[in-house]
């Protein structure tokens, strides 16, 4: 299968600061990429889906102006948490798809995102 | 909303096979079914999806039943590096369509 990078892995920062996390398809194109985050002992809540060069789609109850998405290449996608505060504090995890090559869809490793 | 129905949690004996099973009874006739895993604390891991017919590689087997509301994913010799969450989920075939995860089966191998 396809192999999905994320960067950084784990990340601590203080509260009010942003942080970027970098997805990376490193062996295809990826058209559409998605991000993800799960809290502890819970399932993946999809957050948003990103074509490449366009406005990503965020789902219900998910704040576009703090978790920006820029989709610009076909294979690197980037969330960034802008403010991040202590409730910000969760695993976030990239898939790649829409490569008609692929039917089903890989994930990156996920990071760790720690708010003080 | 959950599109399947799988039970909270399995045991397994190791270098026994595995039998996860999966309810989507509102599957709809373009829908495939996906199952994916996730290790503690890592991204999930793609399995194995099919349509209707059984599929067989080498991490698993997918036995759809006839008419597709239920589906059972077999580990054929679990192993200890094999427990983990496992995942169906029911999804178009179309490529640029999210996956929707619901709580999965708890998949607890044991020597």
């Amino acid at each position: 299968g396809a192999v999905v990078s994320q960067h950084p892995s784990r990340v601590i920062c203080k509260s009010g600061t942003s942080v970027k996390i970098e997805c990376r398809s490193l062996d295809f194109q990826a058209t559409t990429m998605f991000w993800y985050r799960q809290f502890p002992k819970k399932s993946l809540m999809l957050m948003a889906t990103s074509n490449e060069g366009s406005k990503a789609t965020y789902e219900q109850g998910v704040e576009k102006d703090k978790f920006l998405i820029n989709h610009a290449s076909l294979t690197l996608s980037t969330l960034t948490v802008t403010s991040a505060h202590p409730e910000d504090s969760s695993f976030y995890i990239c898939s790649a798809g829409g490569n008609p090559r692929y039917n089903e869809q890989f994930f990156g490793p996920g990071t760790r995102l720690t708010v003080l | 909303d959950a599109k399947t129905t799988q039970p909270p949690s399995m045991d397994c004996a190791e270098g026994r096979a595995a039998n996860l099973p999966c309810n989507h009874s509102t599957i709809s006739g373009n829908e495939y079914v996906y199952w994916y895993r996730q290790i503690h604390s890592q991204g999930p891991q793609y399995i194995i999806h099919g349509l209707k017919n059984n599929e067989t590689n080498e991490m698993a087997s997918l036995i759809i039943t006839e008419d597709r509301k239920s589906s059972t994913l077999i580990l054929p010799h679990a192993t200890l590096r094999d427990t983990a969450v496992y995942y169906c989920i029911v999804k178009s075939g179309q490529a640029g369509t999210a996956l929707i995860f619901g709580k999965g089966t708890t998949l607890s191998v044991s020597s």
